[in-house]
């Protein structure tokens, strides 16, 4: 059974920094694309960011872009979510997902990230 | 970006009712195109994916249609747990694109 744990969410203050991370268990991390998706709260769905399988190819989407990192370490079938110079409008829900020939097929729990001082 | 529209935005219906929704995008997006299904206070469920395709373990009674920009979703004969809000997503082009949702409330 495909399963994704989110951990690393809480409380931080504007401009701070968190670290999210996704244990991947149940299939071969290391042949998928992984991607994090948030919700603000009581809003809608936002992609944030994706990883090719080797960690070589990442996405952003542009909101994030030189403030988030996303990587992965197949070894231990975690991805991470780096997230720096963080804003109230980054308050979320942060969600992992698999991606399945581009459709994202499994999701974690979610964990909270709020952003306040 | 591509932009998803659903509508309509919430939906009011009683079990064993058929019941579609729509999502139209603002530009083609192929046939990648997927639809979700979330719970309060749960993640988001993959339910149908290529606009027509049920992903595994959903019910039957769930069914997609349409293409290049125009979509529906159908729920034929709501069942209670049905009663949840539903997305759609285009994954055709960068960056991935999620619809606004659609509240599905007991009438």
């Amino acid at each position: 059974e495909v399963q994704l744990v989110e951990s690393g969410g809480g409380l931080v203050q504007p401009g701070g920094s968190l670290r999210l991370s996704c244990t991947a268990s149940g299939f071969t991390f290391s042949t998928y694309w992984m991607t994090f998706i948030r919700q603000a709260p009581g809003k809608g769905l936002e992609w944030v960011a994706n990883i090719r399988q080797d960690g070589d190819e990442k996405w952003y989407v542009d909101s994030v872009q030189g403030r988030f990192t996303i990587s992965r370490d197949n070894a231990k079938n975690l991805v991470f979510l780096q997230m720096n110079s963080l804003r109230a409008e980054d308050t979320a829900v942060y969600y992992c997902a698999r991606v399945a020939n581009r459709y994202f097929d499994s999701w974690g729990q979610g964990t909270l990230v709020t952003v306040s001082s | 970006d591509i932009q998803m529209t659903q509508s309509p935005s919430s939906v009011s219906a009683s079990v064993g009712d058929r019941v579609t929704i729509t999502c139209r995008a603002s530009q083609g997006v192929s046939n990648w195109l997927a639809w979700f299904q979330q719970k309060p206070g749960k993640a988001p469920q993959l339910l149908i994916y290529a606009i027509s395709r049920l992903q595994s373990g959903v019910p039957s009674r769930f069914s997609g249609s349409g293409s290049e920009t125009d979509f529906t979703l159908t729920i034929s004969g709501l069942q209670p747990e049905d009663f949840a809000t539903y997305y759609c997503q285009q994954t055709d082009s960068f960056p991935p694109t999620f619809g606004g949702g659609t509240k599905l409330e007991i009438k």
